[in-house]
Order: C-alpha cells, then sequence, then structure tokens
C-alpha cells in the first residue's frame, strides 16, 4: 500500500497547548496537503505545501516538509476545542498524472477546554 | 472553490441491495473522485470518475461492484452494488482541476448495512 503514516493516531491536550502531528509517505511527491475532518463528515482542506516548499504558515498552523525524509509536520499553536477533529495528511505523488490523492492514516486530535 | 452535494446524505439498507450515491458541484471540474472511509479508518480512492467515459479503478476496486457514471462536468453517481456489511462506511465524492487551487470534498454519504 502507498497509504502514508501518521503519528500520533490519537493526541489530547488541554486548550491552549500546541498540538503537533506527523506524518510520513511513501514516494516522491508532487505536494502534500493536510485536511481536517469533524466528527465523520467532510473533508476541510487546511494547507497544501509543495516538493520545493520546506515551511508554510497560515494562521495558527504550520507545516513543515522534508523531502530527504519523506515527511511533514503539521502544528497548531494554542489549540482551542473547536480544534477537535481528525487530521489527514495527504499526497499527490509524482508518478501519478492527475490529482488524485493519497492519505495518511490520520491523527484524532482532543482538546479539552 | 467549490460547493459540493451529495445524496443521500446517510443511508441504512439491507445485505443484497444496492445504493446509488450522487454527488453535484456548483461548477464545472476537470476531475471528480469517489473515496471510501471504513469506520475509524482513512480515505481510500475508488475511481476517477471520468466524463464522457468509462471511470478509472484502483487496485482492490472494481466496476461490476462500484459502477460510476459521470454524464457531464457536474455531477457523477456511485453505485454501491449488491451490499454486504463489509460495505458499511462513509462515500466522499471530491473535485479538482485547474481552476481550483486544491481538492474539494462533499460531505460524504454515511452507509450502513444490516
Amino acid at each position: 500500500s502507498q497509504q502514508g503514516e501518521e503519528d500520533p493516531q490519537a493526541l489530547s491536550i488541554q486548550e491552549g497547548e500546541n498540538a503537533t502531528m506527523n506524518c510520513s509517505y511513501k514516494t516522491s511527491i508532487n505536494n502534500l496537503q493536510w485536511y481536517r475532518q469533524n466528527s465523520g463528515r467532510g473533508l476541510v482542506h487546511l494547507i497544501l505545501i509543495r516538493s520545493n516548499e520546506r515551511e508554510k504558515h497560515s494562521g495558527r498552523l504550520r507545516v513543515t516538509l522534508d523531502t530527504s525524509k519523506k515527511s511533514s509536520s503539521l502544528l497548531i499553536t494554542a489549540s482551542r476545542a473547536a480544534d477537535t477533529a481528525s487530521y489527514f495528511c495527504a499526497t499527490v505523488p509524482i508518478s501519478y498524472n492527475t490529482d488524485k490523492l493519497i492519505f495518511g492514516t490520520g491523527t484524532r486530535l482532543q482538546v479539552f477546554p | 472553490s467549490a460547493v459540493i452535494s451529495q445524496k443521500p446524505s446517510r443511508d441504512i439498507c439491507q445485505r443484497g441491495t444496492s445504493l446509488t450515491i450522487q454527488c453535484q458541484v456548483d461548477s464545472q471540474v476537470t476531475m471528480m473522485f469517489w473515496y471510501r472511509q471504513q469506520p475509524g479508518q482513512s480515505l481510500t480512492l475508488i475511481a476517477t470518475a471520468n466524463q464522457g467515459s468509462e471511470a478509472t479503478y484502483e487496485s482492490g476496486f472494481v466496476i461490476d461492484k462500484f459502477p460510476i457514471s459521470r454524464p457531464n462536468l457536474t455531477f457523477s453517481t456511485l453505485t454501491v452494488s449488491n451490499m454486504s456489511p463489509e460495505d458499511s462506511s462513509i462515500y466522499l465524492c471530491s473535485v479538482a482541476g485547474a481552476a481550483l487551487k486544491t481538492q474539494y470534498f462533499g460531505p460524504g454519504t454515511r452507509l450502513l448495512v444490516l
């Protein structure tokens, strides 16, 4: 399977703390994306980082990408209860000539008020 | 951006029956995809819905089990045929294309097969 791995599988923190999730993937990529899913609903796109980028910020989100290690991390700073969700990384492999995504296994984040 | 709707939002079905899920997007898009998310799991791509031609299926998924239609650039259907309890999942459609900066997902169809 080409599916990526994420760790931790589950993470519980208090409001105000930072949450870090890691993603590893298996093949060379065009880009890597992070999505959020609330309670089994549709996915919301958070951020996209291209293979030639190393770090990207969006509000309280910070994403890093290390293509040599085939890994990425998502940092959520000053977490809120509303951040409680599952977070998935997804890659677009270079070998694909379409936009289809390969998803990681996901991290379930619980933020306690 | 793109706004996607799916029908039905959820259903409970008996084994051996079939269910057709509809995906409608508010603008013309190049690519449409169908994903399956089994309980507590990540998303797995079923197939790419191609407008005007047969869908392209991923390994482990076949047309007889998951027939797909895409009659135009804004609409697609996925049928889950001869269902068994193992088909209980959330089915999501998504869209992508040059005009869209990223892939957008529908709200999903939650299917329970008894």
